[in-house]
């Protein structure tokens, strides 16, 4: 089983806010940025946040990413039908030197 | 354009071998770590391996280690998995990724079954 911990899933009505957690620990979330991944079926993930609060070009404002302690939260506002998807929370981990994803959400719009 | 393309997917009996390739291209391939990530039908995404631009350091996931090794051509801008001693847990499509996960290939089946 994975490191890091995420809810099963999520839901809300368009337009609404959700927020995903990522629990772990000292080794990984404690001491390393966060990445933040979308995932449609049959597709590679796709990355959404890095360096915990960071957007790659291209990807909208209303997805946001912050880290506190041991725990990482993505964001996502003003939720659209194209949001449905699986996501995953990622980093590295210094006692395993390994990299590690969370177990996934499923983000479902209501 | 960053392009990422996998090959050398197939089905493999349990013990079996295999060697995968990713091209890369549209990015100076030699400066930028990378990884090999798998997932598994139904599950989510692992990461398997990565390794550095020159090559001089790789790092594995347990499950792989001693039987999976990570390499890379920067005068071909190609990234190799070799897979050996293959079991049927290692059944996932193979993705080849930039380290920093910003791009990825659209991933190469592997499948160990008898």
């Amino acid at each position: 089983q994975s490191v890091l911990t995420q809810p099963p899933s999520v839901s809300a009505a368009p337009g609404q806010k959700v927020t995903i957690s990522c629990s772990g620990g000292s080794s990984n979330i404690g001491n390393n940025y966060v990445s933040w991944y979308q995932q449609f079926p049959g597709t590679a993930p796709k990355l959404l946040i890095y360096e915990s609060n960071k957007r790659p070009s291209g990807i909208p404002d209303r997805f946001s990413g912050s880290k506190s302690g041991t725990s990482a939260t993505l964001g996502i506002t003003g939720l659209q039908t194209g949001d449905e998807a699986d996501y995953y929370c990622g980093t590295w981990d210094n006692s395993l030197s390994a990299y590690v994803f969370g177990t996934g959400t499923k983000v479902t719009v209501l | 354009e960053v392009q990422l393309v996998e090959s050398g997917g197939g089905l493999v009996q349990p013990g079996g071998s295999l060697r995968l390739s990713c091209a890369a291209s549209g990015f100076t391939f030699s400066s930028y770590w990378m990884s090999w990530v798998r997932q598994a039908p139904g599950k989510g995404p692992e990461w398997v391996a990565n390794i550095n631009q020159d090559g001089s350091a790789k790092y594995y996931v347990d499950s792989v280690k001693g039987r999976f090794t990570i390499s890379r051509d920067n005068a071909k801008n190609s990234l190799y998995l070799q897979m050996n001693s293959l079991r049927a847990e290692d059944t996932a499509a193979y993705y080849c990724a930039t380290n920093n996960g910003d791009s990825w290939g659209l991933g190469t089946l592997v499948t160990v079954s008898s």
